[in-house]
């Protein structure tokens, strides 16, 4: 079965500053994918980005970016000038194939508040 | 465009009482989740469906049932709700291509005295 660890229960950071959100996984595929995405306090799910485990470049998109070792099982999560308004939960998540389906195994969040 | 729409947004329970969780997509997507969402922790998938006609269990299927009625819609019902239920369950669903990136609903708050 496929694990994903986020070992950050909390993090704090001053604004405009840039953020790193670990997240380490565990799986014997070769083929999967690797999502983040941000609950703020609101409570919704918004999708922030994705890596499949073939692409060689690492995925970016606006202020997020993916570091993504391979070897090491990691998928970083970078946001660049933080904002006021990236303060909320930060879930990493795995794609597992199921029958006809692929699910997304999920970590269990990193609290990320920016102090102005 | 409304996307994934779940209902109710909030409820109340007694133990032992029967309830349905409402999900419909308008995304012509095909495969659709049940996911729980407990407080500190990330979310747990409970019953999937891959396409029209098919239900799979997930992580934590105990004390639930599903039914994918069509393509759009996708229940979730607790047949007698138990404390350890309480909680906030999404609906998502996906189109199974690409990177098959989930799109949630609101959540629905479901708690049980």
């Amino acid at each position: 079965a496929q694990k994903i660890t986020q070992t950050q229960p909390g993090m704090f950071v001053q604004e405009k500053e840039a953020v790193t959100l670990d997240c380490t996984y565990d799986t014997s595929d070769q083929s999967y994918g690797l999502f983040w995405y941000k609950q703020p306090s609101s409570g919704e799910m918004i999708f922030l980005i994705y890596q499949g485990s073939y692409d060689e470049q690492n995925a970016t998109e606006g202020r997020y970016s993916l570091n993504f070792q391979k070897a090491r099982k990691s998928a970083n999560l970078v946001i660049s000038a933080s904002q006021l308004g990236d303060s909320a939960m930060y879930f990493c998540a795995m794609r597992e194939l199921g029958r006809g389906a692929q699910k997304l195994v999920f970590g269990q969040g990193t609290r990320l508040t920016i102090n102005p | 465009n409304a996307g994934v729409t779940q209902t109710p947004k909030f409820q109340v329970l007694k133990t032992g009482q029967s309830m349905t969780l409402q999900c419909a997509q308008d995304m012509n997507h095909n495969s659709m989740y049940w996911y729980r969402q407990d407080p500190g922790m990330g979310l747990r998938l409970i019953y999937y469906s891959a396409s029209e006609g098919t239900t799979d269990k997930g992580e934590v299927p105990n004390g639930y049932n599903v039914s994918r009625l069509n393509k759009r819609e996708f229940s979730l019902r607790l047949e007698s709700a138990a404390p350890s239920q309480t909680s906030v369950y999404f609906c998502a669903s996906s189109e199974y291509s690409g990177a098959n990136v989930l799109t949630f609903g609101a959540g629905s708050r479901l708690t049980v005295l």
